[in-house]
């Protein structure tokens, strides 16, 4: 079973505010990943990261950040947010290499009024 | 054409039922392909990796067909706790994964 986690799991916030989403695993994954996925639809991967100071923006844009200083946290970053980030994120690592799977944490879903 | 297209359902089947979902990808080169079970607003899970031809666990099975570009997952003797979206999933490449929209299977008593 993987061990990863996010925090908070539901957040619900006013436009304009910055929010910062957690997201930690304790297996020593290289690699890590956030997806947004709206309700019935596909998970589209919106950043990702190959190591400690290594950070990608993935295939769907989006205006949050994310940063990797240390190998086990990989947090998000919304700086001003808004309607349209309401959604729900969802956070995965990998090993990488030869094991590309990946596991998830339990999803934050946000909802910005 | 979708990177990893998907009939979206719902499959709706009695217990104790055979169902298979099939799945087609358009990059040729892909080398490694999974199905991940998704419960509703709960996190996808993995359910298979498929490295070669195919792979079996129990009452699933995956098979790939790279010649056809798909891959399907049979489930044998349905149970009501099977009921969920199945997404396929294939590598692109340096770890990164492509996600299909999913088929929704429903299994009633």
């Amino acid at each position: 079973e993987a061990d990863i986690y996010q925090t908070p799991r539901y957040l619900v916030i006013g436009t304009g505010k910055k929010i910062t989403l957690e997201c930690s695993q304790t297996m020593g994954h290289d690699k890590m990943y956030w997806y947004q996925q709206d309700p019935g639809m596909e998970l589209h991967l919106i950043h990702y990261s190959y190591g400690v100071n290594s950070t990608e923006k993935g295939d769907l844009s989006s205006e949050s950040t994310v940063s990797r200083i240390r190998t086990e946290h990989f947090p998000l970053t919304l700086e001003s947010a808004r309607p349209s980030h309401t959604s729900q994120y969802l956070c995965a690592s990998s090993e990488g290499g030869g094991r590309p799977e990946q596991f998830f944490g339990p999803g934050t879903r946000l909802t910005v009024l | 054409r979708k990177e990893v297209e998907q009939d979206p359902g719902p499959f709706n089947v009695p217990e104790g039922a055979t169902v298979a979902f099939n799945c087609t990808y358009s990059n040729s080169a892909s080398q490694s392909f999974f199905w991940y079970r998704q419960d509703c607003r709960k996190e996808p899970k993995l359910l298979m990796s498929v490295y070669s031809s195919g792979n079996e666990d129990g009452r699933f099975t995956a098979q790939l067909n790279r010649a056809s570009q798909y891959i399907s997952l049979l489930i044998r003797d349905s149970k009501l706790s099977d009921s969920a979206t199945y997404l396929c999933v294939v590598n692109k490449g340096y770890s990164t994964l492509t996600f299909g929209k999913g088929t929704m299977l429903l299994v009633s008593p």
